[in-house]
């Protein structure tokens, strides 16, 4: 089945501490690549989006996420996480090639980070 | 505020009551979906409208769900004779263009309680 897979569930981190959130997928040609962030109380809001060209993206509040195709991942990554970065993390996938009208979405990962 | 409006924001009925919720997209998007979020778990796809067409119903969306674009702006989503199932989160969210370059923008959500 097609399928999203983020890794960690729950991840608890200090400020100024590094992250890296997995997302894997399970579809093989070409893939468009999403990270939505949800903070406590708000609504889905994108992050960053790869639909072609360099596998490194970078998006808002200094996250960046990179493609690596052979390995069917798209991380998210920050270098030094803030307090204000707690929210639920969402990695979301659509086949170019097959139903572009929807997103398959992973579970969420939730980040808290403590000041 | 120029973005997804949900209404109402929260809703408790009792099991067996009719509910129906709106969506207004962000005015140019002619793409506009409707999802459900339980805890935990991302949000699962429902219904998708390109204009006044509805193209794709999900296998979730149970013949007690309806959903409307009359007029290809706002959007309503219907749920008759609820269960306790139903308690979930309602997204709506909407796009313009390639749902792969240019990602879908999210209202707020309407949380259903069924007592």
């Amino acid at each position: 089945a097609q399928s999203v897979s983020q890794h960690n569930h729950h991840v608890i981190l200090s400020e100024a501490a590094s992250l890296e959130l997995g997302c894997n997928y399970s579809y093989g040609g070409t893939v468009n690549l999403f990270w939505y962030v949800q903070y406590p109380g708000q609504h889905l809001q994108l992050l960053l989006k790869y639909f072609s060209g360099d596998p490194l993206v970078k998006g808002i509040k200094g996250f960046e996420a990179e493609f690596i195709k052979s390995k069917f991942s798209f991380n998210l990554r920050k270098p030094s996480v803030q307090w204000s970065d707690t929210a639920e993390y969402f990695c979301a996938v659509i086949r170019e090639a097959g139903n572009n009208r929807k997103l398959i979405w992973g579970l969420g990962t939730s980040l808290a980070v403590n000041p | 505020d120029t973005g997804v409006s949900q209404d109402p924001r929260h809703k408790i009925t009792k099991r067996g009551q009719n509910v129906t919720f709106r969506c207004d997209p962000i005015s140019e998007h002619n793409r506009l979906y409707w999802y459900r979020q339980t805890l935990g778990q991302g949000p699962e796809f429902l219904t998708y409208f390109q204009n006044e067409a509805q193209l794709e119903k999900s296998r979730l969306l149970s013949d007690r769900f309806s959903a409307e674009r009359p007029k290809g702006s706002f959007s309503t989503l219907e749920i008759q004779r609820t269960e306790q199932g139903d308690s979930a989160m309602y997204l709506c969210a909407s796009s313009l263009g390639s749902l792969a370059t240019m990602g879908q923008y999210f209202g707020p959500g309407t949380r259903l309680t069924v007592t």
